[in-house]
């Protein structure tokens, strides 16, 4: 049983809906992470929480909007979408944002964008 | 600037092959921590390892063991006698504690993509 679940696991969208995509961690963890994945392109880092409050967004456009309930859950909210946001889409978690914590990551949410 | 280096793109080995993957870093800082992640067609990341930069002893688990070595600052992964449930794609990533006392992001390899053939 993976400590980080991620849901829908695959999404299909237009480019005018709204979703959201979810993360839970069951670790314990107090900093959680998302994270892009496009073919042919490292990992990209999108926002970063810790205990609740987002320590980083690495330019990422608007169109993407995390939120942080608690420490276990993590959203990211979707609207008006580009074709070229269609990507793997990671949540991770670790015990805090020192360099030495490990990450441990979710099985993602595969998303098109029609 | 922190930078990881995975210079094979795809690797396609012969069940019980060897098969050594290469990862090489670059950071201004003394104290820093290297990973090695796995990605199976599933998606998910796998954690496998992780090493910090004081400690240059090599590591073995089971068939997978990691050679590095801060004279070349790399950080290599070896599959000992491989099988097809390996074929996946594999992370190098590095992070560090900056000289100001904050963590730098981690940052992720391209990858290696590693097929095992029957």
């Amino acid at each position: 049983e993976t400590g980080v679940t991620q849901t829908p696991r695959h999404l299909v969208m237009g480019m005018t809906n709204k979703k959201s995509l979810k993360c839970e961690q069951h670790l314990g963890h107090n900093a959680m992470y998302w994270y892009k994945q496009s073919a042919k392109k490292p990992l990209e880092l999108m926002f970063v929480y810790n205990f609740k409050e987002q320590t980083e967004n690495n330019s990422v456009p608007s169109r993407f909007s995390p939120e942080c309930p608690n420490s276990s859950h993590l959203f990211l909210h979707l609207h008006t979408l580009q074709p070229e946001d269609s990507a793997l889409y990671l949540c991770a978690s670790s015990q805090d944002l020192a360099g030495a914590d490990t990450q441990y990551f979710g099985p993602g949410t595969r998303l098109t964008v029609l | 600037a922190q930078k990881v280096t995975q210079a094979q793109t795809e690797i396609s080995v012969v069940e019980k092959e060897d098969v050594t993957l290469d990862c090489v870093y670059e950071t201004r800082d003394t104290t820093y921590y290297l990973f090695w992640y796995k990605q199976p067609p599933s998606g998910e990341l796998v954690f496998l390892i992780r090493r910090n930069s004081f400690d240059e002893q090599n590591e073995i688990s089971g068939r997978y063991s990691w050679n590095f070595q801060k004279s070349t600052s790399s950080f290599n992964f070896t599959i000992t006698a491989s099988q097809v449930v390996d074929s996946a794609v594999y992370f190098c990533a590095l992070t560090s504690l900056s000289t100001q006392g904050g963590s730098e992001k981690l940052v992720f390899g391209k990858g290696t993509k590693l097929t095992v053939n029957p």
